[in-house]
């Protein structure tokens, strides 16, 4: 079946510090690759998406490409600040499917 | 509202009790999911409505959970018997059909069975 494995946090920055969050993923097909954000006290959000190969989702000066090669789709951002501090969830939706199979999440802190 | 609520926000349980847990999506929204999420994980999917019908209850871990959405709008979740093991954040989720590879998510509802 399809699963997504992301890389173990707590991930601790310092503000301005480049940020990597690993993530690879099993699936069939041609799956839509997502990352979620949770920040403290609120919802799951979604931060950005890609729908094919070599697409490249970005928002809020994070990025990540579909790498169908490597099966991966790491999230990066170049300067991190303190308000990124979350919970980001990599997830897939399979090709014909509608529902999402995420990761188990990585915890991000960054310090002032 | 604008966004997806649920409610209780929080359902504390003895073990043995039956819970109902609902979901109000966004207007108009046609497609509504449910997924489980444990402590430290990340959500399961558990069940998969588009409009009334239930198309995809894959996820349901047993028959003790049953969900439904009887006009195509409200949902609701229902434990009966809780179980320990049954304590996480319940997560409900619409979209529409023609954005339906974004799905927006409501705050969940944090059960507790003790």
């Amino acid at each position: 079946g399809n699963s997504v494995t992301q890389m173990e946090g707590p991930v601790t920055l310092s503000e301005e510090a480049f940020l990597t969050i690993n993530c690879t993923y099993t699936a069939t097909g041609y799956p839509s690759l997502f990352w979620y954000v949770q920040y403290p006290g609120e919802g799951l959000q979604l931060l950005l998406k890609a729908t094919k190969a070599d697409d490249k989702g970005s928002n809020k000066g994070f990025e990540a490409t579909y790498r169908k090669e490597t099966t991966s789709f790491h999230l990066e951002k170049g300067s991190v600040q303190v308000s990124d501090s979350a919970v980001y969830f990599c997830a897939l939706r399979g090709e014909y499917g509608n529902k999402l199979v995420f990761g188990a999440g990585t915890i991000l802190r960054v310090k002032s | 509202g604008a966004g997806v609520s649920q409610s209780p926000r929080y359902k504390v349980a003895k073990r043995g009790q039956d819970v109902a847990l609902r979901c109000d999506p966004i207007s108009g929204h046609v497609s509504l999911f449910w997924y489980q999420q444990a402590l430290g994980q990340g959500p399961e999917f558990l069940t998969y409505f588009q409009n009334e019908a239930q198309l995809d209850k894959s996820g349901l871990p047993s028959d003790r959970f049953f969900a439904e959405r009887p006009e195509g709008s409200v949902s609701t979740l229902k434990i009966q018997r809780t179980q320990q093991e049954d304590s996480a954040v319940y997560l409900c989720a619409s979209s529409t059909i023609d954005r339906w590879n974004e799905q927006f998510f409501g705050p969940g509802t944090r059960l507790t069975v003790l």
